[in-house]
């Protein structure tokens, strides 16, 4: 069965500074991978997705991930975090002989000093 | 835009009740999952369907059953309430590829007393 674990639930950085957050997979096959973002009191929203296509995968709002297949990695970063960042952030796997399910980490609360 | 819409933001319900969780999904998505969110945990599937009536149990089924008797309608019931169960459930759906985004609700916060 495919897992993820995300490392650090609580990430703090300066505003401008570099923001990476982290993702390892556990997979079987292949897996698709996903960064979700949910704001306070919201509903979760894809950030990107990989699908065995670019491993370097841009998303919304200025975020990049890049896939690993020999680290088993999915992190997410992005060059210069602005305030609005500040959210929960979960990395999540399908895998295609899990029969559609989509499993997700345990989160990683991202905050951003002024 | 795709609308998934969980029938509750707030349940306060008792030990033992019988506690109802809908979700519908305007999209005619095929999959549809129910997790439950608690601090530090993130999100765990409970369940999710393939197709109307069929299901399959995801990482923390005990206690909770569901119901597709329609495509856009997926219904996660807790037979008897527990303190245990309080929480946030989210709701969501996706096409049938597993590399397509799930959309989800606002979800439900239940608390059981």
């Amino acid at each position: 069965a495919q897992s993820v674990t995300q490392l650090g639930s609580h990430v703090s950085v300066s505003e401008g500074a570099l923001v990476l957050l982290r993702c390892n997979y556990s997979s079987s096959v292949p897996p698709y991978l996903f960064w979700y973002v949910q704001y306070p009191n919201q509903g979760l929203q894809l950030l990107l997705k990989y699908t065995s296509a670019a491993t370097l995968v841009k998303g919304i709002n200025g975020f990049e991930a890049e896939f690993k297949k020999s680290e088993t990695s999915f992190h997410l970063t992005k060059p210069s975090a602005h305030m609005s960042d500040a959210a929960e952030y979960f990395c999540a796997v399908s895998a295609p002989n899990q029969g559609g399910k989509l499993i997700f980490g345990q989160g990683t609360e991202l905050s951003v000093k002024p | 835009d795709v609308k998934v819409t969980q029938s509750s933001r707030y349940l306060v319900k008792r030990t033992g009740e019988k506690v109802f969780l809908e979700c519908v999904q305007d999209m005619d998505h095929e999959n549809m999952f129910w997790y439950r969110q608690d601090p530090g945990l993130g999100l765990r599937l409970i369940y999710f369907s393939y197709d109307v009536k069929m299901k399959e149990k995801g990482d923390i089924p005990e206690g909770y059953s569901v119901s597709r008797e329609k495509k856009e309608r997926f219904s996660l019931i807790l037979e008897s309430a527990s303190t245990n169960q309080t929480s946030m459930y989210l709701c969501a759906s996706s096409l049938r590829p597993m590399n397509t985004e799930a959309f989800f609700g606002q979800g439900t916060r239940l608390t059981v007393v």
